[in-house]
């Protein structure tokens, strides 16, 4: 079990928009950056947000995170079906000095 | 370009050793902290372990401390994790990985390698 907890699947259809979340506490998402990243199946994890809601280049902007208090949120509009994948949010535990990821939340577009 | 090029994962049995390495191009290796993450296959991704960009901190998570031992040669480029007592709960693609952070690390990963398999079975 993942001290960050993450629903382990979400589903929408092709141009919808769905919302992902990640729960952590005081010592990790409550005092540091939160960063989400994605992994479809068979290639390497891809950062999407840094700094809570930073994009890197060639992020497009469908992708959105936001933070409040020791939670965060990643959004993305206009599903397409190559978003089909797992998504993972990650912080630094202040406290346990690791770095965390939550559980993974897989994204099915109907 | 940011190229992060593991090897050294094979089949090894339980109990046995293994030496992960990973090759950096693109950047300055030097001046960049890095990580060693695994996923497992059917699980979610896990973080195994931090090297600082000097080399003179390391982290590591409560799964792998005592067995794992991460290292870097910064005159070469080069991420190391060597591993002992491996069980088969260490089975896993081990990928290497840069923090975002110059001279610093704050626990967020930009550049990602393919991974490496590691396959621990008698």
């Amino acid at each position: 079990q993942s001290v960050l907890t993450q629903p382990p699947s979400v589903s929408a259809s092709p141009g919808q928009k769905v919302t992902i979340s990640c729960s952590g506490s005081s010592s990790n998402i409550g005092r540091n950056y939160v960063s989400w990243y994605q992994q479809v199946p068979g290639t390497a994890p891809k950062l999407l947000i840094y700094n809570n809601d930073k994009r890197p280049l060639g992020i497009p902007d469908r992708f959105s995170g936001s933070k409040s208090g020791t939670s965060a949120t990643l959004g993305i509009t206009g599903l397409q079906t190559g978003d089909e994948a797992d998504y993972y949010c990650g912080t630094w535990d202040t406290n346990l000095s690791v770095v965390l990821f939550g559980g993974g939340t897989k994204l099915t577009v109907l | 370009e940011v190229h992060l090029v593991e090897s050294g994962g094979v089949v090894v049995q339980p109990g046995g050793s293994l030496r992960l390495s990973c090759a950096a191009s693109g950047f300055a290796f030097g001046d960049y902290a890095m990580h060693w993450v695994r996923r497992a296959p059917g699980k979610g991704l896990e973080w195994v372990s931090l090297i600082s960009w000097f080399g003179d901190a390391t982290y590591y998570a409560d799964s792998v401390k005592g067995r794992f031992t991460v290292s870097r040669d910064n005159s070469k480029n080069s991420l190391f994790l060597q591993m002992n007592s491996l069980t088969t709960d260490d089975s896993a693609f081990y990928y290497c990985a840069r923090d975002v952070f110059y001279r610093g690390f704050i626990g967020q990963i930009d550049y990602w390698g393919q991974g490496t398999l590691v396959t621990v079975s008698s």
